[in-house]
């Protein structure tokens, strides 16, 4: 099993303010890098899926970047809502992983008024 | 608006039982995942599925079998529930090739406590 680790587990954000938060995975066989973001009862939806080194994403006030030759992804929340408010899940899928992604164990996001 | 339903949102079950969890999805996705999801651990994945009637061990399969006699259902099968499946269980698909711009599509989720 390969570990992809997530870090920090949770923060607390401010509205309005910026933040990030990273994921690291082990950098040989790379296949892609994808992020999801899961509001409680509700299902986990997909944000970005990277798969070239130096790949920079951007959905509004979010964004995502990409290193694959050290492993890790930033994920980037700008001017902080509470609708951000959710856990953050990165998963890595291997050359030889046959489509099935490793999750990391999530940063947990909220966003205070 | 393409989706994947899961069965049961909230489930109570006592020790020894069977549980089936059902999923299907109306996307004509080939791929289709189960996982679980603990506090402090990432989702784990159970078993899953390449096309109908094909199926594989993910990392944890101990004590569960998966049933996909159709390409929209994927049935998740706990031979004899124990508490230590407690837990949320997640169900995924993806269509082959897209992945590279699509992420998987997964259900709400299905909250297990086995009593």
């Amino acid at each position: 099993i390969l570990n992809v680790e997530q870090s920090p587990q949770s923060l607390h954000v401010q509205e309005g303010d910026s933040t990030n938060f990273t994921c690291s995975f082990p950098s040989s066989n790379f296949y892609a890098l994808h992020w999801y973001r899961w509001e409680t009862a509700k299902s986990p939806e997909a944000l970005f899926v990277m798969t070239l080194n130096g790949d920079e994403k951007k959905k509004g006030r979010i964004s995502a970047t990409l290193n694959t030759k050290e492993g890790y992804s930033y994920l980037y929340i700008k001017g902080s809502q509470p609708e951000d408010s959710a856990t953050y899940l990165c998963a890595f899928m291997t050359t030889d992983s046959w489509g099935k992604l490793q999750f990391g164990a999530g940063t947990q996001v909220v966003v205070t008024p | 608006d393409v989706k994947v339903t899961q069965s049961s949102r909230y489930l109570v079950k006592r020790t020894g039982e069977k549980v089936f969890l059902e999923c299907v999805q109306d996307m004509d996705h080939e791929n289709m995942f189960w996982y679980r999801q603990d506090p402090g651990l990432g989702l784990r994945l159970i078993y899953f599925s390449y096309d109908v009637k094909m199926k594989e061990k993910g990392d944890i399969p101990e004590g569960y079998s998966v049933s996909r006699e159709k390409k929209e259902r994927f049935s998740l099968i706990l031979e004899s529930a124990s508490t230590n499946q407690t837990s949320m269980y997640l169900c995924a698909s993806r269509k082959i090739g897209q992945s590279f711009n699509y992420g998987y599509t997964f259900g709400s989720g299905t909250r297990l406590t086995v009593v």
